[in-house]
């Protein structure tokens, strides 16, 4: 059965510095999110992303944030200078078309450390 | 926000079976009911969603009231293994977005 997988598993970065999460979403799915959830808190939506651009986002997706597909099978999220509140799992998802009726499935996450 | 609520906890004894309801009393007739579950820090994963009729697969029926303001997922026969918060969602508008509220965390006992 198809499935979304990232990459790193577990991610620490110190204060400051730049660090990309990759996803490889399910092959034919043509919508992309990224989400994430602070130890105890809530899962919270961060950006989706279709044909190449961004079609919606938090307000947490600041400009620290950035995400792309470099090419036909990755999806990824940039986080230029990492704060201490940053440490959270980063979870990737992907659907097929949008969520009138399309399944949205969520890899297993990239649990981040910044110390 | 959230257009949906849900009971903080549930129990339920393994094997029989657990209805976890949710309110959604706002939704548009055109939106969706997504069922999503999270065992402890792992992805959500996905269980089912529906519009207007009662929905089953293999891991779960969902029973829609005829005026759509509430919906309950039904594990037919829980296990331990589905000891998890589960989250009732409607989509945003746009479709692009989900929106986790608190769940419901459900504890399945021997």
């Amino acid at each position: 059965e198809p499935e979304v997988t990232q990459t790193p598993s577990h991610q620490v970065t110190q204060m400051g510095q730049e660090v990309i999460l990759r996803c490889v979403p399910i092959s034919n799915h043509l919508y992309f999110y990224w989400y994430r959830q602070i130890l105890g808190q809530k899962v919270e939506f961060l950006v989706s992303f279709y044909n190449n651009e961004i079609s919606e986002k938090s307000e947490i997706f600041d400009d620290q944030f950035s995400v792309e597909r470099p090419d036909g099978s990755n999806f990824t999220l940039k986080i230029r200078s990492t704060k201490l509140e940053d440490s959270a799992m980063y979870f990737c998802a992907s659907s097929e078309a949008l969520l009138w009726g399309h399944e949205q499935y969520f890899g297993p996450g990239t649990r981040l450390t910044v110390t | 926000d959230a257009k949906t609520t849900q009971p903080t906890s549930m129990d339920c004894a393994e094997g029989r079976a657990a209805n976890l309801p949710c309110n959604h009393s706002t939704i548009s007739g055109n939106e969706y009911v997504y069922w999503y579950r999270q065992i402890h820090s792992q992805g959500p994963q996905y269980i089912i969603h529906g519009l207007k009729n009662n929905e089953t697969n293999e891991m779960a029926s969902l029973i829609i009231t005829e005026d759509r303001k509430s919906s309950t997922l039904i594990l037919p026969h829980a296990t331990l293994r589905d000891t998890a918060v589960y989250y009732c969602i409607a989509p945003n508008n746009a479709g692009n977005m989900l929106t986790f509220g608190g769940g419901t965390r459900l504890m399945v006992k021997p």
